[in-house]
């Protein structure tokens, strides 16, 4: 059962175009995380969300996390050729057995 | 500062030879330790966790094992691959499982 829906699965753009990106579940988690992959490379941390309907920036990128805790969003501004990736949410469930769930992934590319 | 060294980088192993896969980390003490695949540059699966020496936890029963000789030491092991074996390999490390993950930068494992 894949707990985190990431969508869109594939995305390609220009640069300078704008972006969201979503995850997407049933179930209510403690708190959100979003990492960004490069080819050949670790999964790395952007940017974790705790409180229901929270927004963080990170310059050209903005996640919120919803209200009810069970998805979040990622909007990129004017998008930038170093921004292509594979951006992947993961959430940490809640109860007596914590895990960190991962989303398959949305791959972005961003042509110059 | 902490860092993660996961080695090799890549290797190709016939069917039915052992593997063996090393990370280590530095600059930080008595880490939860973990072993991730990922297919084809999409989703993390997790194969093992360890929250203490000796101490591991099989998310996924397979042809692999996993062992914590030392604090700061992972390593991945099979007796005898199996061509489903191959993929991308991440050790990761975090504080606690409410906290991050770091990641090391892979193996590519290509069984043939």
């Amino acid at each position: 059962t894949q707990l985190l829906e990431q969508s869109p699965q594939f995305l390609s753009i220009q640069e300078g175009e704008n972006l969201t990106v979503y995850c997407n579940s049933s179930s209510v988690f403690s708190s959100l995380q979003w990492y960004r992959q490069e080819p050949g490379e670790g999964p790395v941390l952007l940017v974790t969300v705790v409180t229901g309907g929270e927004v963080k920036k990170l310059k050209r990128l903005t996640f919120q996390f919803g209200d009810a805790r069970k998805d979040s969003s990622l909007h990129i501004t004017a998008a930038q050729p170093g921004d292509t990736g594979l951006y992947l949410c993961a959430g940490l469930t809640q109860g007596g057995s914590e895990k960190l769930v991962f989303g398959k992934g949305t791959k972005l590319t961003v042509n110059p | 500062s902490q860092t993660i060294h996961q080695w090799p980088a890549t290797l190709v192993q016939p069917v039915g030879s052992p593997l063996s896969l090393e990370c280590t980390v530095e600059g930080t003490s008595n880490p939860n330790l973990y072993w991730y695949r990922q297919a084809a540059g999409r989703g993390l699966q997790l194969l093992f966790y360890s929250v203490g020496i000796g101490q591991i936890s099989s998310e996924v029963p397979q042809n692999l094992s996993a062992s914590r000789p030392q604090d700061r030491q992972f390593i991945l092991s099979s007796k005898k691959l199996l061509l489903s074996d191959s993929g991308f390999y991440l050790c990761a490390w975090s504080s606690s499982f409410r906290t991050p993950l770091h990641f090391g930068n892979g193996t590519r494992l290509t069984v043939t």
